[in-house]
């Protein structure tokens, strides 16, 4: 079964930190990069960070960088968030997503439910 | 702030052709990289619906379409249906931002 679960949302106090996990099954984890996106209350979809397949390269939004760090353990094909200084305009739902098996931009093909975190 | 513009919304009666269009520029479009378009229904998390400017993933109906025009590109649904309310969005790389961009995204209402 292809899917993507992301757990450790929840309510938190603004300059807590946070750690989002993300299990993926029958994705081929260990071969394509993955994503974080999160959609705040109402609005649009924002991308947050990246990984490559091999975690050797990430990338993140100015929004984030230097507060929140992705990371993978392709042992247990599971992508983490870790989310440090958190601020009220970080509160969303966070997705996790599949991207593309090269390391050149692409599209996010399978996405996770979400998981709901709010700072508050 | 988004990148990539489309407009708020856009409806049509059941069976009508609807169209959303998404505006780029010269570091994304432009630069040679590709729109792709997500469907987002109610409550739900997004799912892919036309990547690499016009290319269909299985089980996506041929209802759905795409293209794309140097700095702009357009999803086309077909025969809209009930089950096709949701909201609609582009995206893309930047090249200039360096990282991947959405659109400000379209609510799709069937009359």
């Amino acid at each position: 079964q292809v899917q993507l679960v992301e757990s450790g949302g929840g309510v938190v106090q603004p300059g807590r930190s946070l750690r989002l996990a993300c299990a993926a099954s029958g994705v081929s984890f260990r071969t394509y990069g993955m994503h974080w996106v999160r959609q705040a209350p109402g609005t649009g979809l924002e991308w947050v960070a990246g990984i490559w397949f091999d975690g050797t390269h990430e990338d993140y939004a100015d929004s984030v960088k230097g507060r929140f760090t992705i990371s993978r353990d392709n042992s247990i094909e599971t992508l983490y968030l870790q989310m440090n200084s958190l601020r009220v305009d970080d509160t969303a739902v966070y997705f996790c997503a599949r991207g593309n098996v090269l390391v050149t931009p692409d599209h996010f093909d399978i996405w996770g439910q979400g998981t709901a975190v709010t700072v508050s | 702030q988004s990148v990539l513009t489309q407009p708020p919304s856009v409806s049509g009666a059941p069976g009508q052709r609807v169209t959303i269009s998404c505006t780029g520029s010269t570091s994304n479009f432009g630069a040679g990289y590709d729109v792709h378009w997500y469907q987002q229904l109610p409550g739900t998390a997004p799912r892919i619906l036309i990547y690499g400017d016009k290319r269909r993933p299985s089980g996506v109906p041929d209802r759905f379409s795409g293209s794309r025009s140097f700095t702009s590109a357009s999803l086309a649904i077909t025969g809209l249906q009930a089950e096709d309310e949701g909201d609609y969005y582009c995206q893309s790389y930047d090249t200039s931002l360096r990282r991947f961009v959405f659109g400000t995204g379209t609510r799709v209402t069937v009359l």
